[in-house]
């Protein structure tokens, strides 16, 4: 059983769609954090959230941490072909290493 | 910004053999390495945290004696796959932690090596 699910584990998309990524566990977390990783290359910090209900935009981008903190979504607004790559949300379990979520693999067609 | 460094990007050898992938953190001093791998489109699952001047800390399942971890410097960890075969094929990143032992921190994470075994 993973940690940290992710729905959808696939999604392929039109050029001006928006979209959804969401980021489920049992457990409470201090922080999470999202990432963007292309193929052959590793992974890519874009946010971390903290606190319970916090919201962070990153141009096109908004994230969101669950009041309970157990829970994070990604909303990309009008997705662009350059959005396409594989989205994983991470949250540190304690050990300091982090715990990465199932993956969402976002194809962005032109 | 934090750069890591991982050599090489890409390595293919043959089965039997040992490979050998270094990462290094390049400026700044990492006290603590961390090494994932991950499967064609798979999500990284981690393998070891490596610690300065320490043994690592294996997962469970991670086979110590074929992943040798070695974290010798401050700015480098290095990973040896020992007699390698074709299932251990795939893409290793290490991340680096900046800051003190014990105090979460932002991990920055290496291009990866991918490995392939024949």
């Amino acid at each position: 059983t993973q940690l940290l699910e992710q729905s959808p584990q696939f999604l392929s998309i039109q050029e001006g769609e928006n979209l959804t990524v969401y980021c489920n566990s049992s457990s409470v977390f201090s922080s999470l954090q999202w990432y963007r990783q292309e193929p052959g290359e590793g992974p890519v910090l874009l946010v971390t959230v903290v606190t319970g209900g916090e919201v962070k935009k990153l141009k096109r981008l908004t994230f969101q941490f669950g009041d309970a903190r157990k829970d994070s979504s990604l909303h990309i607004t009008a997705a662009q072909p350059g959005d396409t790559g594989l989205y994983l949300c991470a949250a540190d379990t304690g050990r300091r290493a982090l715990t990465f979520g199932s993956g969402t693999r976002l194809q962005v067609q032109p | 910004g934090a750069v890591v460094s991982q050599h090489p990007s890409r390595v293919i050898c043959k089965s039997g053999t040992s490979v050998k992938i270094e990462c290094r953190s390049l400026d700044f001093q990492a006290t603590t390495m961390f090494w994932y791998r991950q499967f064609p489109k798979k999500s990284l699952m981690l393998m070891a945290t490596s610690n300065e001047g320490s043994k690592a800390t294996y997962e469970q399942g991670v086979e110590k004696d074929k992943f040798l971890i070695n974290h010798a410097s401050l700015t480098l960890s290095t990973l040896t796959v020992t007699s390698a075969h074709p299932e251990d094929s795939s893409f290793y990143i290490c991340s680096a932690q900046p800051g003190l032992a014990g105090v979460t921190d932002t991990q920055y994470f290496g291009p990866g090596t991918r490995l392939t075994v024949l």
